[in-house]
């Protein structure tokens, strides 16, 4: 069965970093594209960051810069290095897989994990 | 960037009502279109990818048609399950979604 559990988040200050984690199991990271989408309080939905299955990243504007995105092929796991927080980053940080070279796209999410930035 | 723009924001609508949301984008994304179903404190649920196709263990009662810019997904009988957020999302150029729409009952 697949599943994916994000882990990391919680409150911290304005300027801080987190670092998120989203664990994978039913599947191999590696071979898949994962994403992270976040929602903020009341919002709809904002993709964040990709790590394809060859490596290559990808960023929103609204993150680039601050935001690094990883993978831990031995762990099955995928990160998200948050850093230089502002409070327009509270929200609810979800994981999401893709397959490559296919007609779908997200498929499998986490229940997300929730970060609060604020002093 | 590919902006998507959902109507209405919110519907009410009864059991047994056939609804229809639509979504529009920016520019043209082909059929690169999905639809989520999301429950309040839950994660999206894929209903529709490729514009038309059911994702698996999906009711028959849902369907997407559309290509381009223009795209709809149509309940044919709303269930009380039904009643959540629908979100569009593109998947042309990275993903973009929809700002969602509300079925909330009537």
């Amino acid at each position: 069965e697949v599943q994916l559990v994000e882990s990391g988040g919680g409150l911290v200050q304005p300027g801080g970093s987190l670092r998120l984690s989203c664990a994978a199991s039913g599947f191999t990271v590696s071979s898949y594209y994962m994403t992270w989408v976040r929602q903020a309080p009341g919002k709809g939905l904002e993709w964040v960051s990709v790590i394809y299955s060859g490596g290559s990243t990808y960023y929103a504007d609204s993150v680039k810069g601050r935001f690094t995105i990883s993978r831990h092929n031995s762990e099955n796991t995928v990160n998200l290095q948050m850093n230089t927080l502002t409070a327009e980053d509270t929200a609810v940080y979800y994981c999401a897989r893709g397959i490559g070279d296919s007609e779908k796209t997200l498929d499998y999410w986490g229940l997300g994990t929730p970060v609060s930035v604020s002093s | 960037d590919i902006q998507m723009t959902q109507s209405p924001s919110t519907l009410s609508a009864s059991a047994g009502d056939r609804v229809t949301i639509t979504c529009r984008a920016s520019e043209s994304v082909s059929s690169w279109l999905a639809w989520y179903q999301q429950k309040p404190g839950k994660a999206p649920k894929l209903l529709i990818y490729k514009a038309s196709n059911l994702e698996s263990g999906v009711p028959s009662r849902f369907s997407g048609s559309g290509s381009g810019t223009e795209f709809t997904l149509t309940i044919s009988s709303l269930q009380p399950d039904d009643f959540a957020t629908y979100y569009c999302q593109q998947y042309y150029t990275y993903w973009t979604f929809g700002q969602g729409t509300k079925v909330e009952i009537k």
